[in-house]
């Protein structure tokens, strides 16, 4: 059981680049979760999917933050243009029955 | 507007019962209180959920006050690996009103 799986584990990238992180949830979960978490702002959901289709993206900051889900088992996140105050370490999470969520490993991405 | 209140930070020591506290006062009928935990560097895990009847699972045990404005999460025997931030979240189960508001928490440092 591979759990949810993200990519990359750090990203450092420039302001003004285009950023997208990846996200696989666990195999047969149906909802899947994008948060930020930063030390001023805690954990904050920015977006969640049910069955593919975003249910409620009242946290996505701003334009710049775009998310798709084209299937049941895959989903990304993407900043463009980045800029140094999305440095933040991003989860997905994902799960069956809405609220028991299982969260991956996180990906830290820095913006210089 | 936290619905949860949780004292920023205790400690206790190994193998002893950690009992953490979180007030939630103006919880709904239709709200249930959920558990996870933040190790760190790690995303957060999910450890217990309950309506109004006390729960247990092989992690902790979660009692929650009959006028359902307080609750307390067990952690019958804390080992020093249960050092982490638990955020005390209330939700409804199902629904579009149904995601996680993680605030601050209470930091649980476990001291051998």
């Amino acid at each position: 059981d591979a759990g949810v799986i993200q990519s990359p584990r750090h990203e450092v990238t420039e302001m003004g680049q285009e950023v997208t992180l990846r996200c696989k949830p666990i195999s047969g979960h149906n909802s899947l979760f994008w948060y930020r978490q930063t030390m001023m702002r805690g954990l904050e959901l920015l977006i969640y999917f049910n069955n593919n289709v975003p249910i409620d993206d009242s946290g996505m900051p701003e334009d710049r933050f775009s998310a798709k889900m084209p299937n049941a088992s895959f989903s990304t996140l993407k900043i463009q243009p980045s800029e140094p105050r999305d440095s933040a370490v991003y989860f997905c999470a994902s799960s069956v029955r809405y609220n028991e969520q299982f969260f991956g490993p996180g990906t830290r991405l820095t913006v210089l | 507007d936290a619905k949860t209140t949780q004292p920023p930070s205790m400690d206790c020591a190994e193998g002893r019962a950690a009992n953490l506290p979180c007030n939630h006062s103006t919880i709904s009928g239709n709200e249930y209180v959920y558990w996870y935990r933040q190790i760190h560097s790690q995303g957060p895990q999910y450890i217990i959920h309950g309506l109004k009847n006390n729960e247990t699972n092989e992690m902790a045990s979660l009692i929650i006050t009959e006028d359902r404005k307080s609750s307390t999460l067990i952690l019958p025997h804390a080992t020093l690996r249960d050092t982490a931030v638990y955020y005390c979240i209330v939700s409804v189960l199902t629904g579009a009103n149904s995601k996680l508001t993680f605030g601050k928490g209470i930091t649980l440092s476990v001291r051998p």
